[in-house]
């Protein structure tokens, strides 16, 4: 069974610009999280959709946004771009929503701010 | 606040030798989840076990071993006669609430290298 798969795998953007992470979970799988890993932050969760719906949202400003699509694979957004958007955005996928599963990471979307 | 916090950075060792990793948590709910995940250079984060907060039981699993003791808020991993492969960043992680969620607090993780 294929795993998690994140696209594209690196980025570089420029302060003000928007980028689009895409996300597509194993097959199954219908819950979606997404999560920012930085040196200074480490982990952090982003939010969580599942059967097209946000269920959770991390402490993120507007500029970040999300959906899930019908086939559960999952976009996210990040509009005037920042230097501190500068991470790796990992998504994870699991069966279902809720009963704290376990999440299946992708291998992340490097995304470079200049 | 921190809700999960793993207070070593990094820890080397050489190889064979045993390491243990502390994870103390933080929360007021009394269903929770507890998992421990594993960072290889790479950056895909891999699962390593889940335990609820009802489950006190100790768990081995090859040359991995866990000890969960709520008295003390803890979570703690160990790696038994650890082998170069082990090298990678170890994250401890909470997820609360009765009616369940997939939501995830991270500690700061636990860098480790084997030394061969």
């Amino acid at each position: 069974k294929a795993g998690v798969t994140q696209t594209p795998r690196y980025l570089i953007k420029t302060r003000g610009q928007q980028v689009t992470l895409s996300c597509s979970p194993i097959s199954g799988h219908r819950s979606v999280s997404w999560y920012q890993q930085t040196p200074g932050q480490g982990l952090q969760f982003l939010f969580e959709y599942f059967s097209e719906t946000q269920r959770n949202k991390g402490n993120f400003p507007g500029r970040f946004s999300g959906r899930q699509f019908s086939n559960s694979r999952s976009e996210m957004n990040v509009s005037t771009l920042e230097l501190g958007d500068s991470a790796l955005y990992l998504c994870a996928s699991s069966l279902r929503a809720g009963s704290h599963n376990e999440q299946f990471f992708g291998p992340g979307t490097r995304l470079t701010v200049l | 606040a921190q809700k999960v916090t793993q207070a070593q950075t990094e820890i080397s060792v050489v190889e064979k030798e045993d390491v243990t990793l502390d994870c103390v948590y933080e929360t007021r709910d009394t269903t929770y989840y507890l998992f421990w995940y594993k960072q290889p250079p790479s950056g895909e984060l891999v699962f390593l076990i889940r335990r609820n907060s009802f489950d006190e039981q100790n768990e081995i699993s090859g040359r991995y071993s866990w000890n969960f003791q709520k008295s003390t808020s803890s979570f703690n991993f160990t790696i038994t006669a650890s082998q170069v492969v082990d090298s990678a960043v170890y994250f401890c992680a909470l997820s609360e609430g009765y009616y369940g969620n997939n939501r995830l607090a991270f500690g700061k993780g636990n860098q480790v290298v084997v030394i061969p």
